[in-house]
C-alpha cells in the first residue's frame, strides 16, 4: 500500500516561530513531491515542489531525504496568513501524475 | 485566466438518488483529474483523463461512479445510485502537460456532496 504519513497537528506557534513539519512515504520509487496548501473548506494550492538538493522559496525551505523517504517544510518568521493545512503529496509516476496526498498537518499561528 | 470551476458547489442527496458532478478544466489543459476527500480521510485519487481518453481510473470506487470527457474539455463524474459514504469532497485538477513529473496540478474550488 503506497502511503504518506503527517503529523496531523495542530501545531499551534506565536507570530515570528520557526516551525518544521515532517512527512514520510512508503514506495521508495516515488518521483515527484510538493507541499501543498490548503485553508479552510479551499482547494489544495501548490506551495511549493520538494526536490532533491532542497530548495528555499522566501520563508519557505523545503528538503527531501530520498534514502530515509521523508521530506520537510520549514518555515520561518511565522505570519498569521501562514495558518492552514499544510499536505505532503508524492507522486509515484514517472510518466503522468497521479497525487498521493496526506491527511495534512494544521498549523495555528497566533498573535 | 480563469483557473478550473466546479458545479454545483454543494450537493445535498438521498441515498439511492442520482448526482452528475461538472469540471471545467483550465482551458488548453489536456490533463484532467478527480479526487475525493471523505471526512477523516486523505484526500484520494479517482481517475486522470488525457483529452477525451481515461488514462488511469485506478482509483475509482465501484461501478457506481461513471466519468466521461466528451469532447476532451469539461468532464462529469455521475454517481448512481448514491451511498451514504460516497459523501465528501470531490475535487478536480488541471495541468498542462505530463512531460515532467513536477507540472503543476491546479485545483478547482470542490463538490461537497452530502448524501443522507
Amino acid at each position: 500500500r503506497k502511503e504518506v504519513e503527517q503529523d496531523p497537528g495542530p501545531f499551534n506557534v506565536p507570530e515570528g516561530a520557526t516551525v518544521a513539519f515532517n512527512c514520510t512515504y512508503s514506495n521508495s520509487a516515488s518521483q515527484s513531491f510538493f507541499w501543498y496548501r490548503q485553508d479552510c473548506r479551499k482547494e489544495p494550492k501548490l506551495l511549493m515542489s520538494v526536490y532533491s538538493s532542497g530548495n528555499e522559496d522566501g520563508r519557505f525551505t523545503a528538503q527531501l531525504n530520498r534514502a530515509s523517504q521523508y521530506i520537510s517544510l520549514l518555515i520561518r518568521d511565522s505570519k498569521l496568513s501562514d495558518s492552514a493545512t499544510y499536505l505532503c503529496v508524492v507522486n509515484w509516476n514517472s510518466g503522468y501524475s497521479t497525487l498521493t496526498f496526506g491527511k495534512g498537518t494544521m498549523l495555528l499561528v497566533s498573535p | 485566466e480563469a483557473g478550473v470551476t466546479q458545479f454545483p458547489s454543494h450537493s445535498v442527496i438521498e441515498k439511492g438518488q442520482t448526482v452528475t458532478l461538472r469540471c471545467d478544466p483550465i482551458s488548453g489543459h489536456d490533463n484532467l483529474y478527480w479526487y475525493r476527500r471523505v471526512m477523516g480521510k486523505e484526500i484520494k485519487f479517482l481517475l486522470h483523463f488525457v483529452k477525451e481518453s481515461k488514462q488511469d481510473e485506478s482509483g475509482m470506487p465501484n461501478n457506481r461512479f461513471l466519468a466521461e470527457r466528451t469532447g476532451g474539455t469539461y468532464s462529469t463524474l455521475k454517481v448512481q445510485p448514491a451511498e451514504l459514504e460516497d459523501s465528501g469532497v470531490y475535487f478536480c485538477a488541471s495541468s498542462q502537460d505530463e512531460s515532467n513529473s513536477y507540472n503543476e496540478q491546479f485545483f478547482g474550488p470542490g463538490t461537497r456532496l452530502t448524501v443522507l
